[in-house]
């Protein structure tokens, strides 16, 4: 079975852009969820789609904002984009149905802003 | 607010040794669920352990044990026999069980060392 996958890897942007990064689910979960990973924060809870409807939400300005797909692919994207959004972005997808389940976590994506 | 604390931003082991990692929370829920997911260089974060606050027993998975203490609101792990892929950031994390529209709260996580 094929993993969490996010793309792309890498990515590099300028301040005022925006960015819309991708993740795509194991096969039969229905939860994607998105985290912030950086040096000083830590790692904190962006938000969670479940069957292409947000279910929880972060306390991130409304600049980030995501989505999900009738697939359960999700995409979030953030907007004009500030050198403090610099972090590694996680994506996790999961079953759904409990919200102690395990998460299954992907590779992240690299977001360096200049 | 719930609040996730570790205290230990790094920790060493001799490779064979046991090493316990401690986490301390913050909630005035009675019901929750704990976790320690581990996160090697390939940054994929993975999960270790899980423990539901209402179980008294706490929970194994082969060499990795947790000692989960409610009232003191603690939830160290404990590696028995470490081996070489044990080194990784180990972050312990919360979320509540029923209502809130959160995802886990995670701590600033423990980098564990393993020495030849």
């Amino acid at each position: 079975k094929a993993g969490v996958t996010q793309t792309p890897r890498y990515l590099i942007k300028t301040r005022g852009q925006q960015v819309t990064l991708s993740c795509s689910p194991i096969s039969g979960h229905r939860s994607v969820s998105w985290y912030q990973q950086t040096p000083g924060q830590g790692l904190q809870f962006l938000f969670e789609y479940f069957s292409e409807t947000q279910r929880n939400k972060g306390n991130f300005p409304g600049r980030f904002s995501g989505r999900q797909f009738s697939n359960s692919r999700s995409e979030m994207n953030v907007s004009t984009l500030e050198l403090g959004d610099s972090a590694l972005y996680l994506c996790a997808s999961s079953l759904g149905g409990d919200r102690g389940e395990k998460l299954f976590f992907g590779s992240g994506t690299q977001l360096s802003v200049l | 607010a719930q609040t996730v604390t570790q205290s230990q931003p790094e920790m060493s082991v001799q490779e064979a040794e046991t090493v316990t990692l401690s986490c301390t929370y913050d909630t005035s829920e009675s019901d929750y669920y704990l976790f320690w997911y581990k996160q090697p260089p390939s940054r994929q974060m993975i999960l270790v352990i899980r423990q539901e606050a209402y179980k008294q027993q706490n929970a194994t998975e082969n060499r990795f044990s947790v000692n989960f203490q409610k009232a003191a609101k603690s939830f160290s792990l404990k590696i028995s026999d470490s081996q070489l892929g044990d080194a990784a950031m180990y972050f312990c994390a919360y979320r509540r069980a029923r209502g809130g529209a959160d995802g886990l709260t995670f701590g600033k996580g423990t980098h564990l060392i393993i020495q030849p």
